[in-house]
């Protein structure tokens, strides 16, 4: 059974940072690329990252480029997202999805429950 | 980077039919494939149909997807509606460079 779990969300002051985990099991995990996608309390979903089987690609939501980093390790079978700068629109539920294809962000067939991050003084 | 446009809410009654669209504003709609994800409240999304017209197994062939060049969209159809039905839909496309997804649609079944 494939299985996504995210961890690191809480509360950050603006300009904070926080390093978010996804633990991925029951796949190959070097087999898949994947992404991050967030979801503003009761808006739409937003792709925010996304990183191919072997990290070689990524890439980034144009509201995250230069303040956020996504990489993988395969041999911890862990995705991460590392953020910095952390603003208040950048509060939201953060799910680990994992894309069907190699790439990173074409086809989103599983999702973690999510890990929820709020920026806040 | 190409947007991706539904309307807000939809509403129809059990039983019936109802179409959602996702009308992308720039480049071809079948340039990439077009995803349909289902939400409902305090659940993480579920893939009702992916690659333009594809249904995921275990999803009822209630669910169908197409895409239609000449209005550059693609659309969900739901047909013989079910109280259970009712969710958040998106649609989701992508290109080199990055993933989008639509504002989403709420359908109410009443």
């Amino acid at each position: 059974e494939v299985q996504l779990v995210e961890s690191g969300g809480g509360v950050v002051r603006p300009g904070g940072s926080l390093r978010l985990s996804c633990a991925a099991s029951g796949f190959t995990f070097d087999d898949y690329g994947m992404s991050w996608v967030r979801q503003a309390p009761g808006k739409g979903l937003e792709w925010v990252s996304g990183i191919n089987w072997n990290g070689g690609s990524t890439g980034y939501a144009d509201s995250v480029k230069g303040r956020f980093t996504i990489s993988r390790d395969n041999a911890k079978n862990s995705l991460y997202l590392q953020m910095n700068s952390l603003r208040a629109e950048d509060t939201a539920l953060y799910h680990c999805a994992r894309d069907s294809y190699s790439s990173g962000w074409r086809y989103f067939d599983y999702w973690g429950q999510g890990t929820l991050v709020t920026v806040s003084s | 980077n190409f947007m991706l446009t539904q309307p807000h809410s939809v509403s129809e009654s059990p039983g019936k039919t109802v179409t959602i669209s996702c009308t992308r504003s720039s480049g071809s709609i079948a340039s990439n494939y077009v995803q349909w994800y289902q939400q409902r409240p305090g659940s993480s999304p579920t893939t009702v149909i992916y690659e333009d017209n594809q249904r995921p197994s275990g999803v009822p062939d209630r669910f169908s997807g197409s895409i239609d060049s000449s209005s550059n969209s693609a659309s969900l159809t739901i047909s013989g509606l079910k109280t259970e039905d009712e969710a958040d839909y998106y649609c989701q496309s992508y290109d080199s460079s990055n993933a989008v997804f639509g504002g989403g649609t709420q359908l109410t079944v009443l």
